[in-house]
């Protein structure tokens, strides 16, 4: 059973659009709810994380929008430039630690 | 400076033979993780262990072996009972809930 599913699987925009990339889950006691990006053959980093006891964080361009009722989460990027283009993950985890992953989405932003 | 290192970064196996992947990590967590990504696929988890000497099983921990020994070690051994094991091997730590990733292990069965 798959704890969190993510949307689309790619992704292309042009320069300067905005790539929106949805995740939703099921486990209700998820208390956070990272992202994280990964260029070719490196290992993920952390790019944005938020609470669900705030609806919204924006940290320069990335931005994560939270919906608790919805249960749904999501990542907009601003102003994409081609160095965005990458593989993104979102996450979500407990105070366990432990963290349970959607599938991934690859990002191209066309010059 | 602190982070984690996995070595090697490329590694090749003969059929039927066992592999051990290193990880280590110097940030002083005491959460770590083993995952497997295949091309255009997501992060599935093998193994973590949240204390020295002590590990569970992840999602697909069959024909995969870890220890736990020092705080700072995660060790990965693929052995031949794993069918498919050409993969694309992270390693994590974390503390809390924020996972460090290492740079990888690219693991090949020729």
């Amino acid at each position: 059973q798959q704890q969190v599913k993510q949307s689309p699987q790619s992704l292309i925009v042009q320069k300067g659009g905005i790539p929106i990339i949805n995740c939703a889950y099921e486990n209700t006691a998820f208390d956070y709810f990272p992202w994280y990006q990964q260029f070719p053959g490196k290992g993920p980093a952390l790019l944005i994380a938020i609470r669900p006891d705030v609806s919204e964080k924006k940290e320069g361009r990335f931005t994560i929008s939270f919906n608790k009722s919805a249960k749904q989460f999501s990542l907009h990027i601003m102003d994409s430039q081609p160095g965005d283009s990458a593989t993104y993950f979102c996450a979500a985890s407990t105070n366990a630690g432990k963290s349970t992953f959607g599938d991934g989405t690859t990002l191209t932003v066309k010059p | 400076d602190g982070g984690i290192t996995q070595s090697p970064k490329y590694l090749f196996r003969k059929e039927g033979q066992n592999v051990t992947l290193s990880c280590e990590q110097n940030l002083n967590h005491d959460a770590m993780y083993w995952y497997r990504q295949d091309p255009g696929q997501g992060l599935r988890l093998i193994y973590y262990s949240q204390i020295v000497n002590d590990f569970q099983k992840g999602d697909i921990a069959e024909g995969y072996s870890v220890s736990r020994e020092k705080k700072e070690s995660f060790p990965l051994t693929v052995t031949s009972a794993q069918k498919n094991p050409t993969a694309f091997y992270l390693c994590a730590s974390s503390t809390y809930n924020e996972q460090f990733f290492g740079p990888g292990t690219r693991l090949t069965v020729l």
